[in-house]
């Protein structure tokens, strides 16, 4: 089947800066996308989602913007912080089980 | 309210025995999907139960199964364990079948030696 995947395994920035975690997805029918953030020892937990009606949405310092020409997803998290570092997660759902990506793994250096 | 609750957090289980994990979902929620997280493999879907049913079923042997309660907790089975059953076990709750939004617990860290 149809797989939603990451770009980059790893993502190093500085507390303060921001950060853009990318996703790319092959199912075009997609229509709901979801980013997760998973810290050590806990489950993954929602931070954002959006529509394939949407090209963008904002939350409290974070924003996801939805390509569907490219079929790609990615987001950004503004002034980052230590307690930002953590596994994220990029997971489609169509009617079907959520399809998570590899994930991207976000440390922020001090 | 209450999130999701996953028992126990973690396991240690010998090969070719059996276990059990619960997972309750967010009070009203009445769907439950379960998940397995590997390092190698990361999150794949296992099953979903919504109304008692099984609803889904993803790539998994038959060794892995489940039910679902009528109060809507649900309880996964592995038999005959092998060592590369060691995952993290995730439960997510949603409000129906097919709905958006998933809420995730904790996990069941299962080790099989």
């Amino acid at each position: 089947g149809e797989s939603v995947g990451l770009h980059l395994p790893t993502l190093s920035v500085q507390e303060g800066d921001n950060s853009i975690i990318n996703c790319a997805y092959s199912n075009s029918a997609s229509d709901y996308f979801i980013w997760y953030k998973q810290e050590s020892g806990k489950g993954p937990q929602f931070i954002i989602d959006i529509r394939s009606n949407m090209d963008k949405r904002q939350g409290q310092r974070v924003t996801v913007l939805l390509n569907k020409t490219v079929k790609h997803l990615s987001l950004q998290i503004a002034a980052t912080q230590p307690g930002d570092s953590a596994v994220y997660f990029c997971a489609e759902n169509i009617n079907t089980p959520l399809v998570f990506g590899k994930g991207t793994r976000l440390s922020v250096i001090a | 309210k209450a999130g999701v609750t996953q028992t126990p957090r973690y396991l240690i289980k010998t090969r070719g025995q059996q276990v059990t994990l619960s997972c309750s979902p967010i009070s009203g929620h009445r769907s439950v999907s379960w998940y397995q997280q590997t390092p190698g493999q990361g999150l794949q879907f296992l099953f979903e139960y919504f109304s008692e049913t099984q609803r889904n079923k993803g790539n998994f042997p038959g060794r892995f199964s489940g039910r679902q309660f009528s109060n809507s907790r649900s309880e996964m089975n592995v038999s005959t364990l092998e060592l590369g059953d060691s995952a993290l076990y995730l439960c997510a709750s949603s409000l129906a079948w097919q709905a958006y939004g998933y809420t995730f617990g904790s996990g069941t860290r299962l080790t099989v030696v």
